[in-house]
């Protein structure tokens, strides 16, 4: 594997349903991002995450829960999600946390789906 | 806080023709500007990026981008546009707050290329 990849790519559940995504960096980088991805709407940014310690939270509602256990792994924990919530969730990480012009690799995404 | 404006959410050229995407941005110091492409099914990719010196920066697949600090705009063209150059693009700009730089992105422009 090489770049960023995401898992599953493809997720349909339930309201009352307890779902993880998982994004994995195969690059060495230190820092990691959740974003959502909505139609005619700007990226989202979710969550940051320099050297496993969340840095940034923005204001983003507590069904979302992330966990990274370590600079190679991110975890977002959904539950009881809204329909609202439905979207693409990118994954994104870069060799340090941004330091003005560092560039992102992207993962492919989680179409999200909530019923 | 800054912005970031894409006109146009759909642009369709001809294969062979000019392609121009639309950009401006607000800030009050001056930015790093970045321009993404996102194909289907795929995550972002960074095509270029503007930091500071020439203005006229040049990226991957014959794109390149002018940042016109008068104008803050930062437009992206290609002289001649192919088949494989349909997707979505995404202009972003850096901008610190709370000490951390983060991303500002644009809804995104998606380029149809016709035969």
């Amino acid at each position: 594997e090489t770049g960023v990849t995401q898992t599953p790519r493809h997720l349909v559940m339930g309201m009352t349903n307890k779902k993880s995504l998982k994004c994995e960096q195969h690059l060495g980088h230190n820092a990691m991002y959740w974003y959502k991805q909505s139609a005619k709407k700007p990226l989202e940014l979710m969550f940051v995450y320099s050297l496993e310690e969340r840095v940034e939270n923005n204001s983003v509602p507590s069904r979302f829960s992330p966990e990274c256990p370590n600079s190679s792994h991110l975890f977002l924990h959904l539950h009881t999600l809204q329909p609202e919530d439905s979207a693409l969730y990118l994954c994104a990480s870069s060799q340090e946390l941004l330091a003005g012009a560092q560039e992102q690799f992207f993962g492919p995404g989680t179409r999200l789906t909530v019923l | 806080a800054q912005s970031v404006t894409q006109l146009g959410s759909h642009v369709s050229v001809s294969e062979g023709a000019l392609v121009l995407l639309r950009c401006n941005y607000s800030s009050s110091v001056p930015p790093y500007l970045f321009w993404y492409v996102q194909y289907p099914n795929q995550g972002l990719q960074l095509l270029l990026k503007y930091t500071t010196g020439a203005t006229l920066v040049k990226g991957i697949n014959g794109f390149e981008a002018e940042f016109k600090k008068s104008e803050t705009s930062f437009h992206l063209t290609k002289p001649s546009a192919h088949m494989s150059d349909a997707a979505e693009y995404f202009c972003a700009v850096s901008d610190r707050t709370s000490g951390t730089y983060k991303y500002i992105f644009g809804t995104g422009t998606r380029l149809k290329v016709l035969a």
